[in-house]
This record gives structure tokens, C-alpha cells and sequence, in this order.
């Protein structure tokens, strides 16, 4: 069974950056079949794909192009986790994050980090 | 890359079947296979229903079908239950190489 817990700060000063780590059980991050993103949800945005990292011989990064400039995800293989971090952090980030696999859909989620962003 | 369309809200009575669409274009529905259907009950994370427009995951009850017909794709809910109350969201991959989500839909058994 595939279980993903999500650890975090769940509140950021703005200008300042949001981290976020998804521990993964159950699967493993190098997986050859599977992807490991990032999503987030607030009322004004709805539901929001910010980016995934998967191992297909080596690694790769995709970025959703409204956040690319800000944003990093990376795999941790040594703890079989992965990261998220979104850099100049605004009111409007501040949202619900989400961190899911992708086999299949998104068919593994964790259990969601409130995260405001707020002085 | 702009959220797929889907209307507001879908009501129907126990017993009943109803069917949420979800537009797209020609750059995410219409040319991948890579659409998917979630369901969301409050305060919980989304729940994958249905995904590569037609497969349904295991557990997931046979009451839930997807297809898609050029831009636009479908989750069709037949014999409505009280527990398929909840939001839906449909998804899809797109030419940018980025995944897209649609608006949402609130689903109320009468």
C-alpha cells in the first residue's frame, strides 16, 4: 500500500520561500512507472498541477509554465522522498499543497499541508 | 494553459444517472489519451475515478464510466448514490507537457 505524508511549515512571510517534503511508502521515487508532483487548491484557483520529477534512465523536471521561474522539485533518493520549493512567495500561493504519484492518474495523495502565505 | 471547462453544478435523484462534461481543446483532450476524473468530498484529498479517459482503478464501482469524443470528455455517473455527492474535477495532459485541471463540479443527489 502506497502512503505519502507530507511535512511543512504551514505558515510563510511573504518575499520569503515555501518548503515542503512528501515521504513516500510503499513505491519508490526511482521508479521506472511512476511520476511524483505537486498540486495545490485554493477558492480563487481551483485545482492547480505545479510540477512533477520521474526517473526514466535518469531524472526530469516539469514545471507548470505560471510558476516555473519560482519553483523546484527534487527527488530525494537517499530518504525516498521528494521536495517542493516555491521561491518569492505571495498572498496568492496561499493554497492547499498537495503531493501525489502518477500511474495511472494521480492515484496516490498525501494528505494535503495548508500553507499561508501571510506576515 | 487555461482550466478545462466544466459546468457548475449536476443534480440528479438516487437511482438516476447523470453525465459531467469537461471541454478542452485540441492540445490537451483532444490529442492525449491522458485524461483523468476525480472525485472530492470536503476537507479530503482528491480520489482518482477514472483515468486514461476509460479505465476505472480497482475499488472504484463499475457506476463510473469515462469516454471522450473529440475535445470534450465525460464521466457518466449511472444508478446516483447518496455517497457520490461531492465535487469533480476532470484532468488532462497537454501539448505544453503540463497537466491541466478542470473547474470543478458540484455534484448534489436530490
Amino acid at each position: 500500500q502506497v502512503q505519502l505524508q507530507q511535512s511543512g511549515p504551514g505558515l510563510v512571510k511573504p518575499s520569503q520561500t515555501l518548503s515542503l517534503t512528501c515521504a513516500i511508502s510503499g513505491d519508490s521515487v526511482s521508479s521506472n512507472s511512476a511520476a511524483w508532483n505537486w498540486i495545490r487548491q485554493s477558492p480563487s484557483r481551483g485545482l492547480e498541477w505545479l510540477g512533477r520529477t520521474y526517473y526514466r534512465s535518469k531524472w526530469y523536471n516539469e514545471y507548470a509554465i505560471s510558476v516555473e521561474s519560482r519553483i523546484t522539485i527534487n527527488p530525494e533518493t537517499s530518504k525516498n522522498q521528494f521536495s517542493l520549493q516555491v521561491n518569492s512567495v505571495t498572498p496568492e500561493d496561499t493554497a492547499v499543497y498537495y503531493c501525489a504519484r502518477e500511474k495511472g492518474g494521480f492515484d496516490y495523495w498525501g494528505q494535503g499541508t495548508l500553507v499561508t502565505v501571510s506576515s | 494553459q487555461s482550466a478545462l471547462t466544466q459546468p457548475a453544478s449536476v443534480s440528479g435523484s438516487p437511482g438516476q444517472s447523470i453525465t459531467i462534461s469537461c471541454t478542452g481543446t485540441s492540445s490537451d483532450i483532444g490529442s492525449y489519451k491522458y485524461v483523468s476524473w476525480y472525485q472530492q468530498h470536503p476537507g479530503k484529498a482528491p480520489k482518482v475515478m477514472i483515468y486514461d479517459v476509460s479505465n476505472r482503478p480497482s475499488g472504484v464501482p463499475d457506476r463510473f464510466s469515462g469516454s471522450k469524443s473529440g475535445n470534450t470528455a465525460s464521466l457518466t455517473i449511472s444508478g446516483l448514490q447518496a455517497e457520490d455527492e461531492a465535487d469533480y474535477y476532470c484532468s488532462s495532459y497537454t501539448s505544453s507537457r503540463i497537466y491541466v485541471f478542470g473547474s470543478g463540479t458540484k455534484v448534489t443527489v436530490l
